[in-house]
Order: structure tokens, then sequence, then C-alpha cells
């Protein structure tokens, strides 16, 4: 089945430092891929998508690219803030039928130090 | 405009009760999804409704849950016989049109102890 594999955190940080956060992915055809964030005290909420191959997701300096051909959807920003801290979450919403339930990864903690 | 919401915010039960977790999903909005989240098993996909289509139950674990949408709007997830197992925040989400492209709106989450 459909499935979502992301980076173990956590991930720390110092403040301006670059960001990656790899997520791979599972599906037969060409899922949406989105990436979610939770901040603390807060519910999850979308950051970007991106819906077909070579798609480029944007969002709050956050950028993400589609991959076909390597499955991937990596997260990544030039310059993180504290504020970024949060709970990252890599999902896929299957092609095959058109439900549009996600399929999550196991999220990623990230926490920025000033 | 007011976000999804969700009752109660925490509830704590007894091994064997019934619980009930209610959703109310943004206003005009069509999809409504239940997950849940636990430290073992991370975020799943419980149950979807769509308009007056038939929901895609695929996600449920077991026959003790169970869920209903009345009147295309709020939504009841009913979870009989708790077990401790079943302790997790479960989340509601609603989206316009419940397509793979859509955008889902997170609600706060129950967040439900089994004793």
């Amino acid at each position: 089945g459909d499935s979502v594999t992301q980076m173990e955190g956590p991930v720390t940080l110092s403040e301006e430092a670059f960001l990656t956060i790899n997520c791979t992915y599972t599906a037969t055809g060409y899922p949406s891929l989105f990436w979610y964030v939770q901040y603390p005290g807060e519910g999850l909420q979308l950051l970007l998508k991106a819906t077909k191959a070579d798609d480029k997701g944007s969002n709050k300096g956050f950028e993400a690219t589609y991959r076909k051909e390597t499955t991937s959807f990596h997260l990544e920003k030039g310059s993180v803030q504290v504020s970024d801290s949060a709970v990252y979450f890599c999902a896929l919403s299957s092609s095959s039928g058109n439900t549009g339930k996600l399929i999550f990864g196991q999220g990623t903690t990230l926490q920025v130090k000033p | 405009g007011a976000g999804v919401s969700q009752s109660p915010s925490n509830k704590v039960t007894e091994k064997g009760k019934d619980v009930e977790l209610r959703c109310d999903p943004i206003s005009g909005h069509t999809a409504l999804y239940w997950y849940r989240q636990s430290l073992g098993q991370g975020l799943e996909f419980l149950i979807y409704f769509q308009g007056n289509s038939a929901p895609d139950k695929s996600g449920l674990p077991s026959d003790r849950f169970s869920a209903e949408r009345t009147g295309g709007s709020v939504s009841t997830l009913t979870i009989q016989r708790t077990q401790q197992e079943d302790s997790a925040v479960y989340l509601c989400a609603s989206s316009l049109w419940g397509g793979r492209a859509d955008e889902q709106f997170f609600g706060p989450g129950t967040r439900l102890t089994v004793l």
C-alpha cells in the first residue's frame, strides 16, 4: 500500500541555519504531496503542497519539489527562525480513488535555538 | 470565519465504556475526515464522508469504531467498549470538495485517555 517515510527527528538547528527534512513516498500513479505543520499547542495546518511531478510548493520561505524519479518531496528552508520550531508531517493523497484521505509520515520535530 | 471545532477537548474514560466524539466542520465544506494521532502509530486515517456518498470506512481499526454525519454537517465518532489502546488524540478535518488536491483544515482534536 501507499506509504510515506520521513527522516527521524528531532532536528536541532541554530537560527539562520539551512533546513532540510527528507521525505520519500511509495504510491502508484501520481499522488498529491503535502507538508503539514503542527506548532506547539496548535492544530495541524497545511504548509505547502504539490499535485504533479516537478511542481514546487512554497510558503513562508519553505519549499519542496515533487520529484517523481526519486519519489521524494524534501522540505527546505534557507534560514530558519525560532518561530519555525514545530512538528512537520509529510503526507500524500493517492491518485487512485478520489477520497483525498491523507497518508502521513511519522513527523519530524524541529527545534531552532536562538 | 470559524474553523473546525471538536468536543470535548479532553475525555477520560474507563475501559469498557462507550465514548462519543463530536466534530463541527467548516460551513460549506462537503468532505469530512477523522484521523487518529497516537505515539505508537503516528497519524492514521479512520473514515471519510463526502456529501451523500457512502463513507470510506477503510481506516476504522475494529468494529467497535463507528461514525456518522448528520445533515451533511456535524459528525460523531463513537467508540464502543473502549480499550487502553484506543487512547490517542482524535482529529477531525474538513475540506471543500474532498478531492486529492484539496487542503484539509484540522480541528484541535479530542484527547482520549482510557484508564
